[in-house]
């Protein structure tokens, strides 16, 4: 079955223009988790998704950073007035259940942003 | 915030031989996962364990957690140059995954 995709694989663009990065999760995946990993790093959380319940935001770095996911599956990354500092892969993730029930996650490839 | 750390950072080994890194976290956990990340790619999903489970195998995948430590290793028996890749180990917080910032494993033929 199809795993975990995310579009575009790859993009490039100017400080202080926005850019939306998509993800279409594993079907029937009731939670959606968004990653940031720059260069050598670890996976710095971003932002969790469950059923129908209120995003976990706690990890978000600014107020130019959100996140929706409609209808409980396609999630969408908007990061606003980008700065080179959010130059990072932008990783999605889903899992059948939440983090708390011992389920698994299922990683996309990842969007790679370059912020020139 | 950043639970686990892995340790070491790299790890170089020929062939054949054992790999086994360690990983420590600070808080209690409901279980911690072992990732494996290549590459370019997305990080997949190696093994999960319990907090009241203290060893797991899976294939040549042997992982022990000592939850009075606070601490975790993944054992990689009879490596081969396919193993090659960062691997990251989880822990859950409240409803997210914190990830550590990985060993990096050379595997050389």
């Amino acid at each position: 079955g199809a795993g975990v995709s995310q579009s575009p694989s790859n993009k490039v663009t100017e400080k202080g223009k926005d850019v939306e990065l998509r993800c279409d999760p594993i079907s029937g995946h009731t939670a959606l988790y968004w990653y940031r990993q720059s260069l050598g790093q670890g996976l710095e959380f971003l932002i969790y998704f469950q059923g129908n319940s209120a995003p976990d935001k706690s990890g978000l770095p600014s107020d130019r950073f959100s996140a929706e996911r409609t209808g409980g599956s396609v999630s969408t990354l908007t990061i606003q007035r980008t700065q080179q500092e959010d130059s990072a892969v932008y990783l999605c993730a889903s899992s059948l259940l939440g983090g708390n029930y011992n389920s698994p996650l299922h990683f996309g490839n990842g969007t790679r942003l370059t912020v020139t | 915030s950043q639970q686990g750390e892995e340790d070491p950072q790299a790890l170089s080994i020929q062939e054949g031989e054992n790999a086994t890194m360690n990983c420590s976290y600070k808080t209690s956990i409901n279980n911690l996962q072992w990732y494996r990340q290549n590459s370019g790619r997305g990080l997949v999903h190696l093994i999960l364990i319990r907090s009241n489970e203290r060893e797991k195998h899976s294939g040549r995948l042997r992982v022990t957690l000592d939850t009075s430590k606070k601490s975790s290793s993944l054992l990689i028996t009879a490596s081969r140059a396919a193993d090659t890749a960062s691997y990251f180990c989880a822990t859950n917080s409240g409803y997210a995954l914190n990830f550590g910032k990985g060993t990096s494993l050379l595997v050389t033929p």
